[in-house]
Order: structure tokens, then sequence, then C-alpha cells
């Protein structure tokens, strides 16, 4: 258990639709970065925040925004939802915000687009 | 921006046998190369990591090398058991500039260990 906590675990929904994907930072860490799990793109990263600030963007669509919070959660929201956007969405979390550090991944949500 | 490369793709060996997965990195700024086990419906679990001042690292069974002329690093695991299949990713991370520390992350090796 990396101590980091993704909910929910599985999500379906239909084209068109929005959804919330909620991450918990292991404690005392400031760092929570997003990624993006296909099969055809495989593990690519899409934000980043460190202590309630953006720091760095990857190729995060428009449809997709992001925020972190004052209890250092963060949620990733997903809008106009298409069926390429199925995959597997995986937060991880680090102390720091940039350099030679380790980063610990959740166990991610499942999102189906049907 | 960062491209990292892994192979082989898929790696079948025997029980007690070694495993080398191989990756090269397009960008001389990384510093930092962990490697990442993935199991079926799990997220990536942290294995090991390196950065590059170092050249070698080992953890028990699992050991890195890194050539940073060649921009290239790899995953050594030895003494395979049938529990270190899984899927093994090698990411990069320059962790400077505006990259901070977001890794790039190879395509992923799937590795099977027979009893």
């Amino acid at each position: 258990d990396s101590g980091v906590t993704q909910t929910p675990k599985h999500l379906i929904t239909a084209t068109g639709q929005r959804v919330t994907l909620r991450c918990s930072p292991r404690s005392g860490d400031l760092s929570v970065y997003w990624y993006q799990q296909s099969l055809d793109q495989g593990l690519q990263f899409l934000i980043q925040y460190y202590n309630g600030e953006e720091r760095a963007k990857g190729n995060i669509l428009e449809r997709f925004s992001a925020q972190q919070f004052p209890d250092l959660h963060s949620e990733l929201n997903l809008s106009s939802l298409e069926l390429g956007d199925s995959a597997l969405y995986f937060c991880a979390s680090s102390t720091r915000d940039r350099g030679s550090h380790e980063q610990y991944f959740g166990p991610g949500t499942r999102l189906t687009v049907t | 921006g960062e491209n990292v490369e892994q192979h082989p793709s898929t790696l079948s060996v025997q029980e007690g046998d070694s495993a080398v997965i191989k990756c090269t990195y397009s960008d001389s700024a990384s510093n930092y190369f962990p490697w990442y086990k993935q199991e079926l419906g799990k997220g990536p679990q942290l294995i090991i990591d390196i950065r590059s001042n170092v050249g070698e690292k080992k953890d028990q069974r699992i050991a890195v090398t890194l050539n940073k002329t060649a921009k290239h690093f790899s995953l050594h695991i030895t003494e395979t058991q049938p529990e270190d299949s899984a899927v093994y990713f090698c990411a990069a991370s320059t962790g400077g500039g505006t990259s901070y520390g977001k890794l790039t992350f190879g395509q992923g090796t799937i590795l099977t260990v027979h009893p």
C-alpha cells in the first residue's frame, strides 16, 4: 500500500457526461501528479499540483481540469466525455515539486465511457 | 520533450533465471530514472530508482545500471520468482525548468516467470 488513495475505483458513464476523480496524497506529500494509462498511449503525464498551485501540464485536453485543495487532496474533472477517454487514471504524490524524487502511485480509477 | 524507449515488450524466463530490461532516453538533462512494477488491477509500484550521479544501484535481487553517455539504463532481476511476473515500466525525469518532477514512461515490459 503506497498510502495514496483514489476514489472511485471504477466509474462507468455515458458520452457527453462529466465526472470527478478524487485523490488523497500520502501524509506529508505536497505534490500531486495525474497520469492517464491507456493501451494505445501508455502511461502519460497530465498535470501536476504543488501545495495548491498548478506546476506543470502535459498532454491534458481542454475538457479536463484539476485542482488541489487546502487539505492537499486533488480532483481531476473530465467533461464532455468521449469513448476515447476510457482509461485508467492514476494520481501519484511526492514530497517536492521538482527534482529527483520518488513518486508513489495510487490504485487508480478505471473510467469506462459508453 | 523527453522520449523513453523500452525493450523488450515481452520477456519470458524460467524461475531462477535472470531478466534484463533496457531503456533509452533522449533528453540529456534527465537526471532521475525510476522503475515501476505494475500488477494486474493495481497502480505502479516504485521498486528501485537511480540518479544521474550514480552508475549502479542494487537492492537484493534487483539492480539498475545507468550509462549517461549512451543515455540508457537497465533493470536486472536475478533469481527470478513467479511473483516477479508483472508489467515493468522505466521512466525518466528532468526535474528542472518547467518540467518539474513529471515522469516520462517507457512502453512497458510484460515479464512472465514460469515455475
